[in-house]
């Protein structure tokens, strides 16, 4: 696709319900990026793949979060048992490792709100 | 491991001043840098990279940084602000594969 696309870009869901989040990387990217943003915090890192190794798994907040990557391309993040601080906008990424395009383009992210 | 330590949380600055954005990041490899910028309500946008080369880079809007290996710094800066350019600012850093961000400084232009 044209750019990094993400679904859906609100969620409202209940604390205690399982959520996920789906993102769908620039073709032919092998780097992809979860992260999330919360008011005033910044970009808090979760989750990255790349290509078929093993992801760094080491910004998961907690084992409720849990995200995989199928054929290389697109992604779902999974929350379960969501809590209220789970509230945040999550953001995804993707990149090429070519050398002069190694910047991350990002999508609109989705709104989760937990209530 | 690498991390990126923005200073400056918030700026203001008034319209057709300068302003300088700062960054500082640690690193035990080589490093490409990043300054993204993200307009109100909406996505986050490269603003310009530095991979190799010339220490001095310069990106859309205007904008410029210039990477200080010595310092180990990659402050943003503009020479003349417009009231377009508040926005949240986020400095970046890509070593051997992952991409960590700074904690952002949020740049408020005052007619």
């Amino acid at each position: 696709g044209a750019g990094v696309s993400q679904s859906p870009s609100n969620k409202v869901t209940e604390k205690g319900k399982d959520v996920e989040l789906r993102c769908d990387p620039i073709s032919g990217h092998t780097a992809l990026y979860w992260y999330r943003q919360s008011l005033g915090q910044g970009l808090e890192f979760l989750i990255y793949f790349q290509g078929n190794s093993a992801p760094d798994k080491s910004g998961l907040p907690s084992d409720r979060f849990s995200a995989e990557r199928t054929g290389g391309s697109v992604s779902t993040l999974t929350i379960q048992r969501t809590q209220q601080e789970d509230s945040a906008v999550y953001l995804c990424a993707s990149s090429s490792q070519v050398f002069q395009n190694t910047e991350a383009f990002f999508g609109q992210g989705t709104r989760l709100t937990v209530v | 491991a690498q991390s990126v330590t923005q200073l400056d949380s918030q700026v203001p600055v008034f319209e057709e001043a300068p302003v300088e954005l700062r960054c500082n990041y640690s690193s035990s490899v080589s490093v490409y840098l990043f300054w993204y910028v993200q307009y109100p309500n909406q996505g986050l946008q490269l603003l310009l990279k530095y991979l190799s080369g010339s220490t001095l880079v310069k990106g859309i809007n205007g904008f410029e940084a210039e990477f200080n290996k010595s310092q180990t710094s990659f402050h943003l800066r503009k020479p003349s602000v417009h009231i377009s350019d508040t926005a949240e600012y986020f400095c970046a850093v890509r070593g051997a594969n992952n991409l960590f961000f700074g904690t952002g400084t949020r740049l408020t232009v005052i007619p």
